[in-house]
């Protein structure tokens, strides 16, 4: 089975700056890796597919690269909605998720 | 609107069974693939199976703490997705929530979950 690895798993960060989320397979998975915000109390929503295309109506500050096993997440100028949990996904075989990351102020 | 709406969840005991129900509505159901991902209170996502749709002749598959015990099922006629579940344990308890699949094709298809339903409790418990 594959893993799905994340760090950190959690971070602090203010508005208007910078962060970026690390995703790690345990085998080469090409780019077959989502990203997915998840805000208290409610389910998940479906941000980068295949590693780096921004789902529709997903702001442009968010950004992923990466393929093989590394991959990241990116988000650039923090807005207030931004503060949630962080899962990537792996779709290529079977559909594992890494543990999450915790984004706070 | 697209939209997937779970119901079904419940209070069960230990060795139990429960059968949860998930309408969708807004899109091709009969074409599309749905999954069952759960989350236990606090924790992160985890994957518990997906049907497929019409093309690929309704497929299943399982994840490794659920099968054998759990089974995904779904009636086009009435755009609905069942997950039947028995052998209840009390690390069954999370959220349920069904979700669709889409995929993105260049070279590979890229699948991915763009709508989920807002999720089911289901609670085992003596």
């Amino acid at each position: 089975d594959i893993q799905m690895t994340q760090s950190p798993s959690s971070l602090s960060a203010s508005l208007g700056h910078r962060v970026t989320i690390t995703c790690r397979a345990s085998q080469d998975i090409g780019y077959h890796l989502n990203w997915y915000q998840q805000r208290p109390g409610k389910a998940p929503d479906l941000l980068i597919f295949a590693a780096s295309n921004l789902q529709s109506a997903v702001p442009s500050r968010f950004s992923g690269s990466g393929s093989g096993t590394d991959f990241t997440l990116t988000i650039s100028g923090l807005q207030p909605e931004d503060f949630a949990t962080y899962y990537c996904q792996q779709t290529s075989s079977g559909f594992t998720f890494g543990q999450g990351t915790k984004l706070e102020i | 609107e697209v939209q997937l709406v779970e119901s079904g969840g419940d209070l069960v005991q230990p060795g139990g069974s429960l059968k949860l129900s998930c309408e969708a509505s807004g899109f091709g159901f009969s074409g599309s693939a749905i999954h069952w991902v759960r989350q236990a209170s606090g924790k992160g996502l985890e994957w518990v199976g997906r049907i497929g749709g019409r093309g690929d002749g309704h497929a299943t598959a399982y994840g490794a703490s659920v099968t054998g015990r759990f089974i995904i099922s779904r009636d086009d006629s009435t755009n609905t997705a069942y997950l039947e579940m028995d052998s209840l344990k009390t690390e069954d308890t999370a959220v349920y929530y069904c979700t669709r699949e889409d995929y993105y094709q260049i070279y590979y298809s890229y699948y991915y979950m763009d709508v989920w339903g807002k999720g089911t409790t289901v609670t085992v418990s003596s």
